[in-house]
């Protein structure tokens, strides 16, 4: 069963850009679709968007176009979300996971059953 | 789509049942519906997708059921293991939304 392995916690400061890693361990991203989504502390998750590393297709939700850039690297089974002009509103754990049904072109279009562990993003000054 | 989940805490005994309501502000279909189980410092676990089939290993005592704008989980014999968040979601539509979670508590 592939497992989604994400990297550390990041402290950045305000206006400044995060890239949060997830790869894929145990298997590939085959044609599935990877989401990003986040959960500020003690609230609910946020979708961010998605990558299809397959179709090097990427979708975002609106609220995060034009600061978000999410994009994978096939050969390492590796998927990046990187988030610019970083406020203290961004202050969260930032996860990735796989979407369950594979060959759909755009993410965002299925359920999530593999999750990675999380990355907390702390922006303080 | 907004999605409204209620209540927002259920405070239960081991053993009871549990009943969690969804409710979208439009009709989606069921086929674009899912249920999220998340315990602390853990990420979500898909419990339900297609509103109604358990996913991989997920013990028949949750079962999920509803259509268009309401949808239900219902957790039967409450095992310690299933206190938790519980978030509904949507994917039906061009941007995928949660609901705001149901904590399910020990009473």
């Amino acid at each position: 069963q592939v497992q989604l392995v994400q990297s550390g916690a990041e402290v950045k400061k305000p206006g400044s850009s995060v890239k949060v890693s997830c790869k894929a361990s145990g298997g590939t991203f085959d044609s599935n679709a990877i989401s990003w989504l986040r959960q500020a502390p003690g609230q609910g998750l946020e979708w961010m968007g998605g990558i299809v590393p397959i179709y090097e297709t990427s979708n975002y939700a609106p609220r995060f176009e034009g600061r978000v850039t999410m994009t994978a690297d096939k050969s390492t089974n590796t998927a990046y979300m990187e988030v610019s002009g970083l406020t203290s509103e961004d202050t969260a754990v930032y996860y990735c996971a796989r979407e369950e049904v594979s060959g759909n072109y755009m993410a965002g279009r299925s359920a999530m059953d593999v999750w990675g562990r999380g990355t907390m993003v702390t922006v303080s000054s | 789509i907004v999605l409204t989940q209620s209540p927002g805490t259920l405070s239960l005994s081991p053993g009871e049942s549990a009943i969690l309501s969804c409710r979208a502000s439009q009709i989606i279909s069921s086929n674009y519906f899912a249920w999220y189980q998340q315990k602390p410092g853990q990420a979500p676990r898909l419990l339900m997708n297609g509103a109604s089939k358990r996913a991989t290993g997920i013990p028949d005592r949750f079962s999920g059921s509803g259509s268009r704008t309401d949808f239900t989980l219902t957790i039967s014999r409450l095992e310690p293991e299933d206190f938790a968040v519980y978030y509904c979601q949507q994917y039906g539509s061009a941007l995928v939304t949660f609901g705001g979670g149901t904590k399910v508590e020990i009473k």
